[in-house]
C-alpha cells in the first residue's frame, strides 16, 4: 500500500526539543519531494517546507526558515521535522505530504498525505 | 508572497444542489492550483490539480475551472458526505513559496 506513516502525538514543555517523522512506503521514496504542512488549532493549512530525499535538497517557506529544521534519511525512507526549542505557539497538527511527480508543474500538488502528528506544547 | 483568498467562508447547501466555491490569487499562478477536501480529524485529500484535473478516484461531481487569478470548485450535486472544509493551494513558484487559501466550509442544509 502506498502510504505516509507519521509518528505519534507528542506533549512537550516550552524550550524542549522535538523531532517528528514521516515514513513513506509502497513507492520509490527517493523519486518524490515530501513537504510539511502546519494546522494550528481550528485554523487552516500552512505550507512549511519541502525536501527531496534523494539528495536532501530542502526549501523552506520564509515564515518557517530558522524556526524548524527539515531533514531526510533515504536509507530509512523517512523525513523529519525538528524543533530545537519549542514554543507554546508550535502547538498544532503537522502533516506530511508527497508532491506528485512529473515534469509538468501543473501536476505538483500534494497527492498523498500522512494522517498528521499532534504536537502540544504546554507548561 | 502570493495570497490566496477563498469565498465564501461558509456555504450552506441542500443535498442535490450545486455548490460553487471561489479562490482568487493575488497574482497569476497559471493553472498551478489544487483543491483539497478536509473532514474533521482527517488529513487533506487531493480533489483537483492543474486547476481542472480530477485526482484519482475523485467522483465526477467535483470539477475545477479557471486559470491565472480566478478559480472555482463546483460540486454539481451535493451529497451528505461532501460536508467538509475545502482549501485551494497554489504551487506556481520555484523555489517554492506555496500558499493555501483560508478554506471554505461546506455545510449540508
Amino acid at each position: 500500500e502506498v502510504q505516509l506513516v507519521q509518528s505519534g502525538a507528542e506533549v512537550k514543555k516550552p524550550g524542549e526539543s522535538l523531532k517528528i517523522s514521516c515514513k513513506g512506503s509502497g513507492y520509490s521514496f527517493t523519486d518524490y519531494w515530501i513537504g510539511w504542512v502546519r494546522q494550528m488549532p481550528g485554523k487552516g493549512l500552512e505550507w512549511m517546507g519541502i525536501v527531496y530525499p534523494d539528495d536532501s535538497d530542502i526549501r523552506y517557506s520564509p515564515p518557517f526558515q530558522g524556526q524548524v529544521t527539515i531533514s531526510a534519511d533515504k536509507s530509512l525512507s523517512t523525513v523529519y521535522l525538528h524543533w530545537s526549542s519549542l514554543k507554546a505557539s508550535d502547538t498544532a497538527i503537522y502533516f506530511c505530504g508527497r508532491r506528485a511527480a512529473g515534469p509538468a508543474k501543473t501536476h505538483w500538488a500534494f497527492d498523498l498525505w500522512g494522517r498528521g502528528t499532534l504536537v502540544t506544547v504546554s507548561s | 508572497e502570493t495570497v490566496m483568498t477563498q469565498s465564501p467562508a461558509t456555504l450552506s447547501v441542500s443535498p442535490g444542489e450545486r455548490a460553487t466555491l471561489s479562490c482568487r490569487a493575488s497574482q497569476s499562478v497559471s493553472s498551478n492550483l489544487a483543491w483539497y477536501q478536509q473532514k474533521p480529524g482527517q488529513a487533506p485529500r487531493l480533489l483537483i490539480y492543474g486547476a481542472s484535473t480530477r485526482a484519482t478516484g475523485i467522483p465526477a461531481r467535483f470539477s475545477g475551472s479557471g486559470s491565472g487569478t480566478e478559480f472555482a470548485l463546483t460540486i454539481s450535486s451535493l451529497q451528505s458526505e461532501d460536508s467538509a472544509v475545502y482549501y485551494c493551494q497554489q504551487y506556481h513558484n520555484w523555489p517554492p513559496r506555496w500558499t493555501f487559501g483560508q478554506g471554505t466550509k461546506v455545510e449540508i442544509k
